[in-house]
């Protein structure tokens, strides 16, 4: 149980387009959803926390108008990056949390913009 | 500010030897810690947690450790196996944000 997916796993953009990337909870419905951004050899960095119906609240220094952030059920939430740059190249992470402070986490989306 | 450190990039082992990966934290306000395991590409996936209320915890041959007064927490694998070689990392949250703060990760590496 407490699958989580996300979609597409690589992404390859050109810049100044945008790109959408799912994560879905496959067998449980999910109170609040999380993004993360890894960069190489680095850890996880949390990007905003979102509940579903409510808008996502970002972590400083997370520009909102470029990663919009919408969870419009309890079993989806997407990220989409616009207007997407070289330096927005990175690997993201969704996790979905039930209650309480165990997160699951989806496979990730290798976002590489040229 | 980092207030999840792991200050090990690495560690090697031999393989049916102990691993001990170590984690540091700042906050006070951290009450509950989690172990991820990490592969390249890959999500975390989580591998065994521990309350602020709890000293130990312990699910087959993984062990964690909180030591609140020292603010240090770590994990055992006993004993290491080849498939164990991965990414770790610690993370810690606070039951009034639920988020999850993460430390930089150490890689281990069991040696056959």
């Amino acid at each position: 149980g407490a699958v989580v997916s996300q979609h597409p796993s690589w992404v390859i953009c050109k810049s100044g387009t945008s790109v959408k990337i799912e994560c879905r909870s496959l067998d449980f419905q999910a109170t609040t959803m999380f993004w993360y951004r890894q960069f190489p050899k680095q850890s996880l960095m949390l990007m905003a926390t979102s509940n579903e119906g409510s808008k996502a609240t970002y972590e400083q220094g997370v520009e909102k108008d470029k990663f919009l952030i919408n969870h419009a059920s309890l079993t989806l939430s997407t990220l989409t990056v616009t207007s997407a740059h070289p330096e927005d190249s990175s690997f993201y992470i969704c996790s979905a949390s039930i209650q309480g402070n165990e997160q699951y986490f989806g496979p990730g989306t290798r976002l590489t913009v040229t | 500010d980092q207030q999840v450190k792991q200050n090990s990039p690495s560690l090697s082992v031999q393989e049916g030897r102990i691993s001990i990966l170590n984690c540091d934290y700042t906050n006070s306000m951290f009450d509950y810690f989690l172990w991820y395991k990490k592969y390249p590409a890959e999500g975390p996936t989580f591998l065994i947690s521990i309350s602020s209320i709890k000293d130990k915890n312990e699910d087959g041959r993984f062990t964690v450790f909180l030591n609140k007064s020292a603010k240090h927490l770590s994990l055992h694998i006993v004993p290491s196996q080849p498939g164990d070689s991965a990414v770790y990392f610690c993370a810690a949250t606070s039951s009034n944000t639920g988020k999850l703060i993460f430390g930089q990760g150490t890689t281990l590496q069991v040696k056959p």
